[in-house]
């Protein structure tokens, strides 16, 4: 039962364009989201996260919107850059001590020069 | 970056025989946690730990066990390795932000592990 979906495994982007990435859950425990970013042969890092007490996080080119109702998160990167070429990771939990974090399947996003 | 070293980075095993992972942490950080990434799955919870000899399971962890004797420490035994133990493996740890919320987890570089 995946809690947490990423629908597209993969996304193409020109240069300086916005790129949008999806993430869906089921879990209404969940509380607290989280998009992480991975390089191959690399160890996610954390990006931007947010909770569900706000609708939008902004950090610089990267915003995070949720919209709770749905049970749908999206982050848009603008402008994009080929150094985001990356798979990007939805992962949400509750925010509450020690929960776990429940991951998508990722994203693989590719920018376009 | 937070401080977490995996050892080693690449392994080839052979099907039967015992593994274990090494993840060392310089941040003392309470909490510890072995994923592994495989595609069309992202990534799984095998192992957690909450403190020195305080672990627990996660989504996969049949055919796997942990230890935590340190804080620094945490280990990951594949006891007997088969070939769907096949995978990127990642440490991460987190702390505690507040008094109740947990923060971010950061994550190691992660352990390639083939078994033949």
């Amino acid at each position: 039962d995946q809690q947490v979906k990423q629908n597209s495994p993969s996304l193409s982007v020109q240069e300086g364009r916005i790129s949008i990435l999806n993430c869906d859950y089921t879990n209404s425990m969940f509380d607290y989201f989280l998009w992480y970013k991975k390089y191959p042969a690399e160890g996610p890092t954390f990006l931007i996260s947010i909770s569900s007490i706000k609708d939008k996080n902004e950090d610089g080119r990267f915003t995070v919107f949720l919209n709770k109702s749905a049970k749908h998160l999206s982050l848009h990167i603008v402008p994009s850059q080929p150094g985001d070429s990356a798979v990007y990771f939805c992962a949400a939990k509750r925010d509450f001590g020690n929960e776990k974090l429940t991951f998508g399947t990722g994203t693989r996003l590719t920018i376009i020069p | 970056d937070a401080g977490i070293t995996q050892s080693p980075r690449h392994k080839v095993t052979e099907t039967g025989t015992p593994v274990t992972l090494r993840c060392h942490q310089t941040e003392n950080h309470r909490y510890m946690y072995w994923y592994r990434q495989d595609p069309g799955h992202g990534l799984r919870l095998i192992h957690y730990s909450y403190g020195v000899k305080d672990t627990d399971k996660g989504e996969v962890s049949d055919g796997y066990s942990v230890s935590r004797s340190k804080t620094e420490d945490f280990l990951l035994t594949l006891e007997s390795a088969t070939s769907s133990q096949t995978s990127v493996y990642f440490c991460a740890i987190s702390d505690i932000k507040d008094s109740i919320k947990s923060a971010e987890a950061f994550f190691g570089q992660g352990t390639r592990l083939t078994v033949v």
